[in-house]
C-alpha cells in the first residue's frame, strides 16, 4: 500500500487530455513538500518530469503540467500522443515517516 | 551530460548478501547527495536509501533500516549499497539516482538499473 494514492490506470485517444491524480496526506502534499512527477517508458529507467509541483526540466514539452491542491496533486497531459503512453509516478516528501515516498504508478494508454 | 551505471546485481539467496555500485559521470559527483530506489517486477517505485554530498548523513525506510547501508567515495566518484539478510521482498531492480539542489533533494537523473533476485 502506496503512502501516496494514484489510479492504477487512465487511457485516452491521440489529441485528448489526460489528468492523473496523486493523492496523499498532511503529512506530505498537504504540508507542502514539494511533488515530482516521473515518466517510465516500457522496459526504461524513470525520467523526471515534473518538478517542484509545477516545474518543467528542460526538453519536456509543454503539454505536460502539474498542480497541486491540498493533499493532492494532478498531472495532466494534453495533445495526448502515441509516445506518451508510459507509466507515471508521483513523489513527495513525508515527515511522519522521514521519507521519500511514491505513488503506485499510473498506467498511462493511448487508445 | 550525467551518466549514472549500475553494477553488481545477480542471484542471491535468502539471508544472503550483496553489494551495488553506481559509478557516477558528467557532474560534480561530490556536490550532490544521492538515492538508491528499488522497483519489484511488475511494482511501483519504492525509496531505499539516501546520502548526503559529503557522506555524513545516511537515510532510510524502515523497510531496510539495519539490513541496508548506503555509502560513497567521492574520490571515486562512486555510490555504493552494502544489502545483507536478504528477503524475497527485495528482489527488484535498483536504480541509483542524482539528489537535485534543495534542502529534500528529489530524484533528478537515474541510473538503467541492476536487477537483484532473492532465490533459493
Amino acid at each position: 500500500q502506496s503512502v501516496l494514492t494514484q489510479p492504477p490506470s487512465v487511457s485516452g485517444a491521440p489529441g485528448q487530455r489526460v489528468t492523473i491524480s496523486c493523492t496523499g496526506s498532511g503529512s506530505n502534499i498537504g504540508a507542502d513538500y514539494d511533488v515530482q512527477w516521473f515518466q517510465q517508458l516500457p522496459r526504461t529507467a524513470p525520467k523526471l518530469l515534473i518538478y517542484g509541483g509545477s516545474n518543467r526540466p528542460s526538453g519536456v514539452p509543454d503539454r505536460f503540467s502539474g498542480s497541486k491542491s491540498g493533499t493532492s496533486a494532478s498531472l495532466a497531459i494534453t495533445g495526448l500522443q502515441a509516445e506518451d503512453e508510459a507509466d507515471y509516478h508521483c513523489q513527495c516528501y513525508d515527515s511522519s515517516l522521514n521519507a521519500w515516498v511514491f505513488g503506485g504508478g499510473t498506467k498511462l494508454t493511448v487508445l | 551530460q550525467v551518466q549514472l551505471v549500475e553494477s553488481g546485481g545477480g542471484v542471491v539467496q535468502p539471508g544472503g548478501s550483496l553489494r551495488l555500485s553506481c559509478a557516477a559521470s558528467g557532474f560534480s559527483f561530490s556536490d550532490y547527495g544521492m538515492h538508491w530506489v528499488r522497483q519489484a517486477p511488475g511494482k511501483g517505485l519504492e525509496w531505499v536509501a539516501f546520502i548526503r554530498y559529503d557522506g555524513a548523513n545516511q537515510y532510510y525506510p524502515d523497510s531496510v533500516k539495519g539490513r541496508f547501508t548506503i555509502s560513497r567515495d567521492n574520490s571515486k566518484n562512486t555510490l555504493y549499497l552494502q544489502m545483507s539478510n536478504l528477503r524475497a521482498e527485495d528482489w527488484a531492480v535498483y536504480y541509483c539516482a542524482k539528489g537535485s539542489i534543495s534542502w529534500l533533494p528529489h530524484p533528478e537523473s537515474w541510473g538503467l538499473g541492476t536487477l537483484v533476485t532473492v532465490s533459493s
